[in-house]
Formats: C-alpha cells, sequence, structure tokens
C-alpha cells in the first residue's frame, strides 16, 4: 500500500461547479496536510494546509482532514478557468528531525468556461 | 521579497557533462530539497537537508550530488552518471512540516 494515495483523475467541470479532490494515507505519523496548485510547467504553490484534524477555509477553498478515516479533502467552490491546474496533497510528520514530505501523484483538474 | 530562487530556468546539458542546478532561499528555513518531476510520476526526492554542511539521499539520489554549506543555499549537481537526467526539478525549504517550492528547472540533454 502507497503512503499517499491520490486520483489522478483527469477531473472535467464546468465553470461554477464545486470540485472535490482527495488523498488517503496510511502513516498515522502524518500530522501536516498540505495542498499545492501546480500550473504547467510551474513550481508548485501552497494553497492551504493543516495541523492535525479539522477543517481550514480560505476563500473559495476548504480543507478538510479526517484522521480517523485517514483522509483528506479539498473543495473549491464556484470554480474558475483559472482554476485549470493540476492538486498534490502532501503530508508531513511533525517535530524532531522528520521533515521530509510524501506528496500524491497529483489530481489534473479542468475548469471549463 | 521572501522566497526560493532557482536558476536557471532552463539549461540544456550535453551527453556526459556535469551540471549544477542553484537554489537559494531568504526565508530563513533550516531544511531544503531537492524533487525530481516527470510526467505521470509526481515528485521524488532526490536530496534533502535538515541543516548546514549535513544532508541524506532521497529515493532517487543515484547520479546526483549535493552540497549546503550555507543555510540558504542548496545546489543540486547532475552528474554524467545520471542515466536519464531530462526532467523538471524542483527545490523546496520548509520549516516544521509545511514546504515552500521554487519555480523549477527544466533540464535537457541534447
Amino acid at each position: 500500500q502507497k503512503e499517499v494515495e491520490q486520483d489522478p483523475g483527469p477531473l472535467s467541470v464546468p465553470e461554477g461547479a464545486i470540485v472535490s479532490l482527495n488523498c488517503t494515507y496510511s502513516n498515522s505519523a502524518f500530522q501536516y496536510f498540505m495542498w499545492y496548485r501546480q500550473y504547467s510547467r510551474k513550481g508548485p504553490e501552497l494553497l492551504m494546509y493543516t495541523y492535525s484534524s479539522g477543517n481550514k477555509e480560505d476563500g473559495r477553498f476548504t480543507a478538510q482532514v479526517d484522521k480517523s478515516s485517514k483522509y483528506i479533502s479539498l473543495f473549491i467552490r464556484d470554480s474558475q478557468p483559472s482554476d485549470s491546474a493540476t492538486y498534490l496533497c502532501a503530508m508531513s510528520a511533525s517535530g524532531g528531525s522528520n521533515y521530509k514530505l510524501t506528496f500524491g501523484k497529483g489530481t489534473l483538474l479542468t475548469v471549463n468556461p | 521579497d521572501g522566497g526560493i530562487t532557482q536558476s536557471p530556468k532552463y539549461l540544456f546539458r550535453k551527453e556526459g557533462q556535469n551540471v549544477t542546478l542553484s537554489c537559494e532561499q531568504n526565508l530563513n528555513h533550516d531544511a531544503m530539497y531537492w524533487y525530481r518531476q516527470d510526467p505521470g510520476q509526481g515528485l521524488r526526492l532526490i536530496y534533502y537537508s535538515q541543516i548546514v554542511n549535513d544532508f541524506q539521499k532521497g529515493d532517487i539520489a543515484e547520479g546526483y550530488s549535493v552540497s549546503r554549506e550555507k543555510k540558504e543555499s542548496f545546489p543540486l549537481t547532475v552528474t554524467s552518471a545520471q542515466k536519464n537526467p531530462t526532467a523538471f526539478y524542483l527545490c523546496a525549504s520548509s520549516v516544521t512540516g509545511v514546504a515552500f517550492f521554487g519555480q523549477g528547472t527544466r533540464l535537457t540533454v541534447v
């Protein structure tokens, strides 16, 4: 079983739709949960991160972490064509010297005008 | 502006040559990383460093070397031993467990 699983898509939605992106993981030591947006030929941009469990909202984006199910989600409301990108989930354990991040393979999202 | 700067943006290498990719950060982060990204394969960790003068191999370190002489800098050398070096290379730095990326260097072997 891979440490982090992410559906690669591709996912195509009409403008204005609600998008749900998800990752599952197996390592219970993960405490930081991140979502990155990556446009073609660019570096990943940190969208949101959550420490431990719970929800976090930033504008049209909501990140959710369910540690009991080892499942994280990113919701995008009122999706826009400019949201078209690859979305990467990432996780890391907290504290000590363990700063290694583990990434999902990314989900390619296209928002159609 | 605070951030991570990778240079050059595009790099071409002849067969048998070593090339060095630059990564500089002014975020005062202790940890720095190099990843390789290939289509359909996600991000793969090459090397990482948690403090100055110390670094560890990642999952695909063969054919690569790094140094960490200064906190701000973590250059990556792609040696001639790397059999398939054409890829997109990403540098990142982190404080606690959250990482920030540079804009990447696209290396092509010609």
